[in-house]
């Protein structure tokens, strides 16, 4: 089955500079990848998401990276602020007709002002 | 638009005592739906999803149980607690097809004593 393996488990950047958060996945037949953030006691919120057949999207601040090659895909964040503190989920879905998504462990972003 | 509901949010029970734990969908139909458990500072973990009405695959063999009784709700229930079944249960569903996004409920958070 996928793996997903995500880093680092803890950023920590100044207000304005920009963050990266890099996932690997196992199953070469994956093809989609998406992006959550969890607030403290929240729901985790879909930001951003990446099928296969692109290398790269962006959405204003957020972008996202895919090389299926090296099976990894990374977050971008850039201009940081201090809401964008949380902790921020990658995940695979495994291609096997049953939409399973399997989740990175999480990286818990702080962003000082 | 869609919306997706659980209750209750916080659950405190005790060691051996039953659990259930409701979700529902509105305004979609034969949607994709999964139960995940999320332990304090941690990932999420998929425990059940299912594609239709009784159609349950589970991923973690432990004392918990799911149903799938009507096409926009999800049941997930346990007949005795464990101390470590304590977490936050999130409910989340799909629209399925190509359509791979998933969208969390608001969680019950569960604290067995």
């Amino acid at each position: 089955g996928e793996n997903v393996e995500q880093h680092p488990s803890t950023l920590s950047v100044q207000e304005g500079d920009s963050a990266v958060i890099k996932c690997t996945y196992s199953d070469s037949a994956s093809n989609y990848f998406p992006w959550y953030k969890q607030e403290l006691g929240k729901r985790p919120q879909l930001i951003i998401d990446i099928r296969s057949n692109v290398g790269e999207k962006k959405d204003q601040r957020i972008a996202v990276t895919l090389n299926k090659t090296a099976k990894h895909f990374s977050l971008h964040i850039t201009e940081t602020q201090p809401e964008d503190s949380a902790v921020y989920f990658c995940a695979a879905l495994e291609n096997t007709g049953g939409f399973k998504t399997i989740f990175g462990a999480g990286t818990r972003l702080f962003v000082k002002a | 638009s869609q919306t997706i509901h659980q209750w209750p949010a916080t659950l405190v029970q005790p060691v051996g005592s039953p659990l259930s734990l409701e979700c529902t969908v509105e305004g979609t139909s034969n949607p994709n739906l999964y139960w995940y458990r999320q332990a304090a500072g941690r990932g999420l973990q998929l425990l059940f999803y299912s594609v239709g009405i009784g159609q349950i695959s589970s991923e973690v063999p432990q004392n918990l149980s799911a149903s799938r009784p009507q096409d926009r709700q999800f049941i997930l229930s346990s007949k005795k607690l464990l101390l470590s079944d304590s977490g936050f249960y999130l409910c989340a569903w799909s629209e399925g097809g190509q359509t791979y996004e998933q969208y969390f409920g608001p969680g019950t958070r569960l604290t067995v004593t």
